[in-house]
């Protein structure tokens, strides 16, 4: 298996330009998650979907963000606008049901907002 | 709720030598307790884990942890560290009852000196 696939890997904008960020959990697991990663605020849940349902975006930082699992092998997370704090490491995770699963992080979106 | 504390930001060692990294849990009843291990430009990956059984797991490159209910620890160690293991470590705990979404401490930042 590839594991969790995220595109693309780095991206440059400018404030007030929408960006969005995709995944491709792996096959077969049931939970999508995304997460943002800061030096300041360390490793934050931003939403998780569960059978490709959004079960808790209590993390969304607000209604800038969204995110979308149209299907079970792809999820999106979309900034609109973007502002230079949202600059930041975006990881999406997958897993299989179950609390003593392992989660599978894919290799992370490197936002830099302008 | 859960919570997960790594009481230290950053933990030098010298190559060759011994480590512990340091992992408290606060949740009511035995949790789910993982070890994850992020390199540079990475995603986190699982070093080990558990949830039942032995309290001594053993996990990849060489590392161990020990669940110690009693003083709510999970600390990961390893007898002799090498170069390699430079990254950064994160101890994350899941509730055994509930949602199974996963709490992550702040991690602590290894740094291996030759």
């Amino acid at each position: 298996d590839a594991g969790v696939i995220q595109s693309p890997r780095h991206e440059v904008t400018e404030m007030g330009q929408e960006v969005t960020l995709r995944c491709k959990p792996i096959s077969g697991h049931d939970y999508l998650f995304w997460y943002r990663q800061t030096m300041m605020r360390g490793l934050e849940l931003l939403i998780y979907f569960n059978n490709n349902v959004p079960i808790d975006d209590s993390g969304m930082p607000e209604d800038r963000f969204s995110a979308k699992m149209p299907n079970a092998s792809f999820s999106t997370l979309k900034i609109q606008p973007s502002e230079p704090r949202d600059s930041a490491v975006y990881f999406c995770a997958s897993r299989l049901r179950g609390g003593s699963e392992t989660q599978y992080f894919g290799p992370g979106t490197r936002l830099l907002v302008l | 709720a859960q919570s997960v504390t790594q009481p230290d930001i950053h933990i030098t060692v010298s190559e060759g030598a011994s480590l512990e990294l340091r992992c408290n849990y606060s949740y009511g009843a035995t949790p789910y307790l993982f070890w994850y291990v992020q390199s540079p430009g990475q995603g986190l990956q699982l070093l080990l884990k558990y949830f039942s059984g032995d309290t001594l797991v053993q996990g990849i490159k060489g590392f161990e942890a020990e669940f110690k209910r009693s003083q709510s620890s999970f600390n990961l160690r390893k007898p002799s560290v090498h170069w390699s293991d430079a990254a950064e470590y994160f101890c994350a705990v899941v509730a055994s009852g509930g949602s199974y979404i996963p709490t992550f401490g702040r991690g602590t930042s290894l740094i291996v000196h030759p």
